[in-house]
């Protein structure tokens, strides 16, 4: 069963622009992770927001995070064409540690 | 730091036959996860391992199984291939499992 589940599944935009993707989850999260991924190749951890957090910021990522409603979104600010990826999200439970990811947003920058 | 490194990065195996995967975590990481990433989908968790020993599984049959070794290298080994097990398999270190999981590039498995 998935855990994370990211939307849209797919988003073009302009490079310069600002990108929101978000991500709905089932159960209780002890912490809530963003991965990118580009073509074929393995994931990199972006941010971890921890439940009793609200925003975090790395860079011109902004991460926000609604235990209330069960959903986290990601801004990428000022886009730029390398950050053409897909990006995911994935939580632990509590007592239950494996990470469950969505199948990912697909994220272009068009040049 | 190297980070957590994978081997093979690529493979083909005919069906039938066995695979051995390998992964050294991140140098302070004791916690290793696997997962299966089909074209087009997320990874999903194989199984974890920590202090030598499977923790967790996920809905993966028995041919899928796992090694961790003293030194927190790990081993995921798949018998009697199927086409299904064309995919990318990749390795997860953490420090423990309320810490990031940071992930090695891959082995693409492709079976024929």
């Amino acid at each position: 069963s998935q855990q994370g589940e990211e939307d849209p599944q797919a988003l073009s935009i302009q490079e310069g622009e600002n990108a929101t993707m978000n991500c709905s989850y089932k159960t209780s999260i002890n912490n809530l992770q963003w991965y990118r991924q580009n073509s074929g190749r393995g994931l990199v951890h972006l941010i971890l927001i921890r439940s009793n957090e609200r925003e975090k910021h790395s860079g011109r990522l902004r991460v926000t995070l609604d235990t209330s409603k069960k959903s986290s979104s990601l801004l990428i600010t000022a886009s730029r064409a390398a950050d053409t990826a897909s990006y995911f999200c994935a939580g632990p439970n509590f007592g239950n540690e494996k990470l469950t990811f969505g199948t990912g947003t697909r994220l272009t920058i068009i040049p | 730091d190297a980070g957590v490194t994978q081997s093979p990065t690529h493979l083909i195996k005919t069906r039938g036959q066995q695979v051995t995967l390998r992964c050294s975590p991140k140098s302070g990481h004791d916690t290793v996860s696997w997962y299966q990433q089909a074209l087009g989908q997320g990874p999903q968790f194989i199984f974890q391992y920590y202090e030598e020993e499977e923790r967790q599984r996920g809905n993966f049959p028995d041919r899928f199984s796992g090694h961790q070794f003293p030194n927190y290298s790990s081993e995921l080994n798949v018998n009697a291939l199927l086409l299904g097990d064309s995919a990318l398999y990749l390795c997860a270190s953490s420090r423990d499992w309320n810490t990031e999981a940071f992930f090695g590039q891959g082995t693409r498995l492709t079976v024929v």
